[in-house]
């Protein structure tokens, strides 16, 4: 089955500066890859997303990034806030879109003022 | 995007009992979903609420455990049966459309004591 591994497990950085967390996925089949971010305490909120369809997709500050042959995607955060700091997950599909998700283990990123 | 309902919203219960999470969403979704949420972890996809068929476990779910139901479009239950203290999480409903993203409800925390 499907499985997602995501890096770093925490990621510490500056107001101002850029964030960038990496996953990979197993199956060949996935081909909708979306990003959450969850607050403490609250349910995961859809952030960005990515189809298979498409390279890179932006929205402001966000980017997304997806290598369907080496099969890998990546968040790109700039100017980085202090608002950003969350737990981000990265997910799968396990076939098409609108199917169910398979979630890397998350990314603690801290944004310091 | 759809507006997803769950509840209770939290829950503390006594071992051996049962516990019944409803999840509705406003509008006709094509595809339910229920996660499981352990403290700190990511999200664990537990089945695919079918509409008027038995729902698709993942693996390590089992209906005895995990008894699902989806009456119609927009609303399904998961309930968690004979609890032990190891169930004790926070339970996640989602709703996806067709090609339209995941979105999720608030979630149930639930404490087994």
């Amino acid at each position: 089955g499907e499985n997602v591994e995501q890096h770093p497990s925490t990621l510490s950085v500056q107001e101002g500066d850029s964030a960038v967390i990496k996953c990979t996925y197993s199956d060949s089949a996935s081909n909708y890859f979306p990003w959450y971010k969850q607050e403490l305490g609250k349910r995961p909120q859809l952030i960005i997303d990515i189809r298979s369809n498409v390279g890179e997709k932006k929205d402001q500050r966000i980017a997304v990034t997806l290598n369907k042959t080496a099969k890998h995607f990546s968040l790109h955060i700039t100017e980085t806030q202090p608002e950003d700091s969350a737990v981000y997950f990265c997910a799968a599909s396990k076939g098409q879109a609108g199917t169910a998700l398979i979630f890397g283990k998350g990314t603690t990123l801290s944004v310091s003022s | 995007s759809a507006v997803i309902s769950q509840k209770p919203s939290r829950d503390i219960c006594q071992r051996g009992t049962s516990l019944t999470i409803q999840c509705q969403v406003d509008s006709q979704v094509t595809m339910m979903f229920w996660y499981r949420q352990q403290p700190g972890q990511s999200l664990t996809l537990i089945a695919t609420a079918n509409q008027g068929s038995e729902a698709t476990y993942e693996s390590g779910f089992v209906i005895d455990k995990f008894p699902i139901s989806r009456p119609n479009l927009t609303f399904s239950t998961l309930t968690v049966s004979n609890m032990s203290p190891e169930d004790s999480s926070i339970y996640l409903c989602s709703a996806a459309g067709g090609y339209t993203e995941a979105f999720f409800g608030q979630g149930t925390r639930l404490t087994v004591v």
